[in-house]
């Protein structure tokens, strides 16, 4: 079964401290994997897509970079408005539409 | 600029009445999804489409269904509003890949049933 697991939960960090988020995923076959920014009461709003095992995708102070068997999110030196929900999710073994979403790293950035 | 729009940002029902979510995008993308996301539970698939007319069940399909009459339009349906639907709606979209292909997500439709 396909599983998608995010840690940690939360994660209170003081501006400009700078840290990791972790997304492990157990699927056969990787078909990619995406990253969400979500802020409450919105939609997910999509950040990266990584298709291979060493690829990187910056965007400003986050980072993206992709394993065998997990993603981190790296958020280098971070501000108040960096406090969302991230989200990770897989392609659904054997299916081309379908996401599998991790249930997400809430991260509060305090000034 | 990818844009998926919801119908409403906020709406109250009653309990029994029939409640109508609308979606549009504007990418002319093939796969279009709905969602409920619920505190605790996370995002979970209620229908998607992958082509006009067509439809799939996902995790949760009891209580609703879906319309796709145009390619760009997608509509979720709620029979008879219970309370227990009250939730976070949220609609997507994506191209058809044989990979896997991001989803881009509408603003929500916050649903209170009373």
């Amino acid at each position: 079964e396909d599983q998608v697991t995010q840690s940690p939960e939360a994660l209170r960090l003081q501006e400009g401290e700078s840290s990791s988020l972790n997304c492990s995923y157990t699927v056969s076959g990787l078909r990619g994997l995406f990253w969400y920014r979500q802020d409450p009461g919105k939609g997910p709003e999509f950040l990266f897509t990584l298709y291979s095992a060493g690829e990187e995708k910056e965007k400003e102070r986050l980072k993206a970079t992709l394993t065998k068997k997990e993603s981190f999110l790296h958020i280098t030196a971070p501000k108040p408005e960096d406090s969302a929900t991230y989200l990770c999710a897989v392609p659904v073994s054997g299916s081309a539409r379908q996401l599998t979403f991790g249930s997400g790293t809430q991260l509060t950035v305090l000034p | 600029d990818v844009k998926v729009t919801q119908s409403s940002r906020y709406l109250v029902k009653r309990t029994g009445e029939k409640v109508f979510l609308e979606c549009v995008q504007d990418m002319d993308h093939e796969n279009m999804f709905w969602y409920r996301q619920d505190p605790g539970l996370g995002l979970r698939l209620i229908y998607f489409s992958y082509d006009v007319k067509m439809k799939e069940k996902g995790d949760i399909p009891e209580g609703y269904s879906v319309s796709r009459e145009k390619k760009e339009r997608f509509s979720l349906i709620l029979e008879s509003a219970s309370t227990n639907q009250t939730s976070m709606y949220l609609c997507a979209s994506s191209f058809r890949r044989t990979s896997g292909s991001e989803q881009y997500f509408g603003p929500g439709t916050r649903l209170t049933v009373t």
